[in-house]
């Protein structure tokens, strides 16, 4: 079956603007949650959501907002984008979210803020 | 606060020979320890876990180690090949969590040279 898949693969955008990006997790899961990357801080856990609800929320400034959709699609958004928001930007999809072995990562929208 | 941290951010060993990466934690919280890779302009994928109840699960050439007295995990590899060559994070689910968060570590670069 297919796997989680983000859209867009890269973003460039300038300091200010705003981004959001896509998540379309495994079918059948209904669990989606987001990672951010950088170098030397490891995957920081953005939110999760779970049938439309945000169940778990890591601790990112207000700026950073998601949401995920009736079909289970979610979107992230940040706005009044900063340099330090440059990373790559993972989505991670399970069933229901009570199994961590289940949790199955897409291959992650890399944003640049100039 | 840095609750996973691996401290070696690259280790390059020869093929056939054992790898070995180290995990820190300090949330005594923690229930269920994984271990995902990640190749360049791919997600993580599921590698091994380990719950807290255990000192040792083994999967093929995969073996992680947990020593709950010292809060530290290890992955070791053997024997080592040249696609092992990756990312390795060492990640963490708290007893209290409800959901998929996970806390990541780092990551650390295993290079496998031929």
């Amino acid at each position: 079956k297919a796997g989680v898949t983000q859209t867009p693969r890269y973003l460039i955008k300038t300091r200010g603007q705003q981004v959001t990006l896509s998540c379309s997790p495994i079918s059948g899961h209904r669990s989606v949650s987001w990672y951010q990357q950088t170098p030397g801080q490891g995957l920081q856990f953005l939110f999760e959501y779970f049938s439309e609800t945000q169940r778990n929320k890591g601790n990112f400034p207000g700026r950073f907002s998601g949401r995920q959709f009736s079909n289970s699609r979610s979107e992230m958004n940040v706005s009044t984008l900063e340099l330090g928001d440059s990373a790559l930007y993972l989505c991670a999809s399970s069933r229901d979210g009570t199994s961590v072995y289940e949790q199955y990562f897409g291959p992650g929208t890399r944003l640049t803020v100039t | 606060d840095q609750q996973v941290k691996q401290n070696s951010p690259s280790l390059s060993v020869q093929e056939g020979r054992i790898s070995i990466l180290n995990c820190d934690y300090t949330n005594s919280m923690f229930d269920y320890f994984l271990w995902y890779k990640k190749y360049p302009a791919e997600g993580p994928t599921f590698l091994i876990s380990i719950s807290s109840i255990k000192d040792k699960n083994e999967d093929g050439r995969f073996t992680v180690f947990l020593n709950k007295s010292a809060k530290h995990l290890s992955l070791h590899i053997v024997p080592s090949q040249p696609g092992d060559s990756a990312v390795y994070f060492c990640a963490a689910r708290g007893r209290e969590t409800s959901g998929s968060r996970l806390t990541f570590g780092e990551g650390t670069q295993l290079t496998v040279n031929p």
